[in-house]
């Protein structure tokens, strides 16, 4: 099946510094992909939508200066959690949509678990 | 609005007991789409199964099965002689529509804890 890879998949960084997550479809063209968020023991909220070559949809509550979202291929989008704080401690998951796939399915890649001290 | 509620929180079985996990949604669309994912500790989530609206037979895969009936809403998931292996955190989510840029709406989790 299809595959999606996230990177770095740890980081731990000191509080105001910023940090890039990677977003990678392996073997197909993803023309959207989503950005989630976990806190422990919490179910994925939907932070923004990415559409390649287009600004990201962000969902209410949402801050998009302080999650940077590009989409600059159909391949790749990333998430720059700028002047990171302890808060913003938390696990980040993508998901990739396959347009080609007769279902549209997305498909999840493993997360990255960020700690900001 | 969309709405997937998971009563259960955490469910505690022994090994080869059978458990079911509930799953109930909220819609308005005629047209939507129903998935299970499952959270092992890793995180990465992994699919298990889709069923679009207007399908409602159930389906059995191995030791799992699924119940959707639309007449509750709800779509529930099945584990047949449980393995310690299963242990993770199960999601239910809901998509509108036909179109995959539709956004997942995930139920908050149930988490399976499977004892030798």
């Amino acid at each position: 099946g299809a595959v999606v890879s996230q990177h770095p998949s740890w980081v731990i960084c000191k509080s105001g510094t910023s940090v890039k997550i990677e977003c990678r479809s392996l073997d197909f063209q993803a023309t959207t992909m989503f950005w989630y968020r976990q806190f422990p023991k919490q179910s994925l909220m939907l932070m923004a939508t990415s559409n390649e070559g287009s600004k990201a949809t962000y969902e209410q509550g949402v801050e998009k200066d302080k999650f940077l979202i590009n989409h600059a291929s159909l391949t790749l989008s990333t998430l720059t959690v700028t002047s990171a704080h302890p808060e913003d401690s938390s696990f980040y998951i993508c998901s990739a949509r396959d347009g080609a796939s007769p279902w549209e399915t997305q498909y999840f890649g493993p997360g990255t678990r960020l700690l900001v001290l | 609005a969309q709405k997937v509620t998971q009563a259960q929180t955490e469910i505690s079985v022994v090994e080869k007991e059978d458990v079911t996990l509930d799953c109930v949604y909220e819609t308005r669309d005629t047209t939507y789409y129903l998935f299970w994912y499952k959270q092992p500790p890793s995180g990465e989530l992994v699919f298990l199964i889709r069923r679009n609206s207007f399908d409602e037979q159930n389906e059995i895969s191995g030791r799992y099965s699924w119940n959707f009936q639309k007449s509750t809403s709800s779509f529930n998931f099945t584990i047949t002689a449980s393995q310690v292996v299963d242990s993770a955190v199960y999601f239910c989510a809901l998509r509108k529509g036909n179109n995959a840029g539709n956004m997942l709406t995930f139920g908050g989790g149930t988490r399976l804890m499977v004892k030798p």
